[in-house]
């Protein structure tokens, strides 16, 4: 299986400022990485998929790059809104895997 | 508006069965695979199985192979996990979601639910 080890954990940051959240596979995985939101009580969001392709409604303050095994979301101007979790997941090969999040906090 | 609701899950003992249900609507349920994903409390996501659109093929993470069994039906717009042996380790909250992609097995998740708590304890 492929392995996706995301950094960092724990990310703390202001409304307005530009944050970054890495993917790294243990193989290359071609462009083929979707990044997902993750808010309590509410359903999870498909913010990019195939590295960067954003999904219908996400905010163009969210971009992604990367391609083979290194990934990166990178969120612009942040909102009130953006505070949560974060995970990438490759979807190049079956077993589909997830990153182990990234956690975006309000300074 | 797509929407996902799972229901079945709550508390079962170690080695006992349960059934989850996710009900599909907005959409038409019988275009798209179909997937479940569990997260362990204060853990990650792990993918456990999908189907595809007609229900014909089917594919499992490892750690529920020959344990859980995915199934739907079109008519009804609903998509089923069967899980049987349970184990502590499978305590999670799972999750349904549609696949990306109308027809292709492409694994990535675009609509999910809200999930359904499954404890397995004594």
């Amino acid at each position: 299986d492929v392995q996706m080890t995301q950094s960092p954990s724990n990310l703390a940051a202001s409304p307005g400022e530009s944050v970054s959240i890495n993917c790294k596979a243990s193989k290359s995985i071609s462009k083929y990485l979707a990044w997902y939101q993750q808010k309590p009580g509410k359903a999870n969001k498909l913010l990019i998929y195939s590295g960067s392709t954003l999904q219908s409604g996400t905010p163009s303050r969210f971009s992604g790059s990367g391609s083979g095994t290194d990934f990166t979301l990178t969120i612009r101007n942040l909102e009130p809104e953006d505070f949560g979790l974060y995970y990438c997941q490759q979807h190049n090969e079956y077993p589909p895997t997830f990153g182990s999040g990234t956690k975006l906090e309000i300074k | 508006e797509v929407q996902l609701v799972e229901s079945g899950g709550g508390l079962v003992q170690p080695g006992r069965s349960m059934k989850l249900s996710c009900a599909a609507s907005g959409f038409t349920f019988s275009d798209y695979y179909m997937a479940w994903v569990r997260q362990a409390p204060k853990k990650g996501l792990e993918w456990v199985a999908s189907i595809s659109y007609e229900g014909s093929s089917t594919y499992y993470g490892d750690s529920v192979k020959g344990r859980f069994t995915i199934s739907r039906d079109n008519a009804k717009s609903t998509l089923y996990l069967q899980m049987n042996s349970l184990r502590s380790e499978d305590t999670a909250t799972y999750y349904c979601a549609r696949h990306g992609v109308k027809r292709r097995p492409y694994y990535y998740f675009d609509y999910w639910g809200q999930g359904v708590m499954v404890t397995v304890s004594s």
